[in-house]
């Protein structure tokens, strides 16, 4: 089973300043890692992913999450965020090796609102 | 063209009644999954078909009853509807090892 954990269940922050959304996981078996945005009254999307390779992985709005092992982490960051990017931010976990039907756990949310 | 569609979008419901949701995929993946967005905004899976079988069933009460006429159709019939079943109510669907999921655009079922 894994489980996810998100430290900030809120980040206010201001536009153009950096960010950083903490995500850790539990995992007894090895794992792909995701994060998804949600805005306002919308549904998931993907924003970036690991599967494997590189543990740094950018998406192409200028996020970016390094996974690391060692610490069961996979910290979300932008160097400089917009109002745009005001949003419900969930890190997932799962299985690499098809358990459970590769279901995705997530975490409870970040909600990141960026202000002028 | 949507990848991933449901319907309704909102529905309004008295307690007691019977509803269903419906859920469509054009991509051609094996799996299709609900998840449950509560009020805390807490997703969590309910149910998961492989090529409609079956597979994952999360103690989900079973006023909750999935159906897989096809493998790109999952939709969701709920019975005797509680003030608690109030959530978004997501379906989305998967292809291949653990590649990314894509998702609906929810479901906002309020019972009242």
């Amino acid at each position: 089973a894994q489980s996810v954990t998100q430290l900030d269940s809120q980040v206010p922050v201001f536009e153009e300043a950096p960010v950083e959304l903490r995500c850790n996981y539990s995992s007894s078996v090895s794992v792909y890692l995701f994060w998804y945005v949600q805005y306002p009254n919308q549904g998931l999307q993907l924003l970036l992913k690991y599967l494997s390779g590189s543990t740094l992985v950018e998406s192409i709005n200028g996020f970016e999450a390094e996974f690391n092992k060692s610490q069961t982490s996979f910290h979300l960051r932008k160097p400089s965020v917009h109002i745009s990017d005001t949003a419900e931010y969930f890190c997932a976990v799962t299985s690499n090796s098809g358990g459970s039907n590769y279901k995705l756990t997530f975490g409870k949310g970040t909600l990141l609102t960026v202000n002028p | 063209d949507t990848a991933v569609s449901q319907t309704p979008k909102y529905l309004v419901t008295q307690m007691g009644n019977d509803k269903s949701i419906k859920c469509e995929q054009n991509l051609g993946h094996d799996t299709m999954y609900w998840y449950k967005q509560d009020s805390k905004k807490f997703l969590k899976i309910m149910f998961s078909y492989n090529n409609k079988e079956l597979i994952i069933n999360e103690t989900v009460p079973n006023r909750f009853s999935p159906k897989s006429p096809d493998k790109a159709h999952l939709n969701l019939h709920i019975n005797s509807l509680e003030l608690g079943d109030s959530a978004v109510y997501f379906c989305a669907s998967r292809q291949g090892q653990g590649t990314s999921y894509t998702f609906g655009s929810g479901t906002r079922l309020t019972v009242v």
